[in-house]
Formats: structure tokens, sequence, C-alpha cells
């Protein structure tokens, strides 16, 4: 499975916009690139995922590099709803076998919002 | 729509003894995946299945674990017997396809076996 590497933990004050990174400078042509996030004492949710292109929804945006080597979700204005661990996942899209729709997650980065 | 459920939320067992866990996917949800997350780090999976068959067992230590998901819909995850290393809080997650594009997630079961 190809890796990512994203730091540990980060700081934000609220109503902030935070830009969380991810290297992932093993990336295969059909890797998608997925974000995660996890609240205290709940299961993770989908946040967002794109391929080549920046990608943006309602929670956050999604900036990949032209090499695709990195990536950054950015949270336009962070609320303290925001603070949880945000994981960054690749899934190859062309997986056979037993690697089909497989997410590997790694440690994440835990993200604290300050009032 | 209602979310991916499970249950129970929290179980406190002794190490040997059994334990089961049980997942309701989304409905219409052809794929379910069960992961175990340890303390402190990501979840990791345990068994996938695709309807009622299995896709991906690879990491689930079949000498005490098992799981099936009979009529390709709730699925059931067992330990038997138990050690105090299993420990950790286990997550149900669907998705409607089988290349897992978004995986819906359940509260989890938090496990702790004493």
């Amino acid at each position: 499975d190809a890796k990512t590497t994203q730091p540990n933990s980060m700081e934000s004050n609220e109503e902030e916009p935070v830009h969380l990174p991810c290297n992932h400078s093993t990336i295969s042509g059909t890797d998608y690139i997925h974000w995660y996030r996890q609240l205290p004492s709940q299961g993770p949710e989908y946040v967002i995922h794109g391929l080549t292109s920046n990608v943006n929804n309602r929670m956050a945006s999604l900036a990949i590099a032209e090499d695709r080597k990195s990536s950054t979700l950015i949270l336009h204005r962070a609320t303290l709803r925001d603070a949880a661990v945000y994981y960054c996942i690749l899934r190859d899209a062309l997986a056979g076998g037993t690697s089909y729709g497989k997410l590997t997650f790694g440690q994440g980065t835990i993200l604290t919002v300050h009032p | 729509e209602a979310g991916v459920a499970q249950s129970p939320r929290y179980k406190i067992i002794e190490k040997r003894q059994s334990v089961a866990f049980w997942c309701n996917p989304i409905s219409g949800h052809a794929t379910l995946y069960w992961y175990q997350q340890i303390l402190g780090q990501g979840p990791k999976l345990l068994i996938q299945f695709q309807n009622n068959g299995v896709v991906d067992d690879s990491q689930l230590p079949k000498d005490r674990f098992s799981a099936e998901r009979l009529k390709g819909v709730d699925s059931t995850l067992k330990i038997q017997p138990a050690k105090l290393e299993d420990s950790a809080v286990y997550l149900c997650a669907s998705s409607l396809d089988p290349w897992g594009e978004t995986q819906y997630f359940g509260p989890g079961t938090r496990l702790l076996v004493l």
C-alpha cells in the first residue's frame, strides 16, 4: 500500500483557516487521495477525496499538488467541532483481489482548535 | 437516512471469555467492513464483505476471530477466546460501491478485556 506522511498534531484558532498537509511521494497514477476525520468517541467520517484536480465540498477543500506527491486539506473557517484526528489515505482505484476498496489508515493529524 | 448501527456500545469481559458484536449497515450497501482500532492508532481492517462473500480477511486472526454476514445484510464479529490485547474499539463500516469510494462508519463497540 502507498504510504502517507502527516504531522502528528496541529493547532488552530476558531474561525481561522486550517491547512492540513499530507505527503505521498510514492503515489501511483491510479491512487485516489481520501481524507477522513474522527471526532472524539466516534467512528471516522468521510471528508473529501480527489484524484488530480482540486476538489471542494461543503466540509472542506482538497488541494492536490501538480506532481500529486502532496496534498492539503483546507478547512476554511475552523470551529470547535472540527477538533478531530484527520487521516490522509491513498486508495488504489484499480486494485484487485484483497486490496479492492481497502483503506489503510495511518496515525493521522490531531487537530486542536482553540476558542 | 439511518447510519450504520452497532451494538453493544461497550463491553467488558475477562480474558478467555467470548464476545460478539453486531452491525447493521446502511440499507442497500453491499460492502461491509470490520475494523479494529487500538487506542492511539488508526483503524485497521479486519475483514471486508461484498454482499455475503468475504473479499479480504488477511488481517483477521482466524484462530480466535470469526465474522459472518448472513443474507448479505447484518453482520456479526466474534472473538473466542478473548485476549488482553483485543481491548480496542471495533468499528463497522459500509459502502454502496464495492471499491469503497465512500465508507460510512458506525459509532463502534468499545471492548475492554480484563
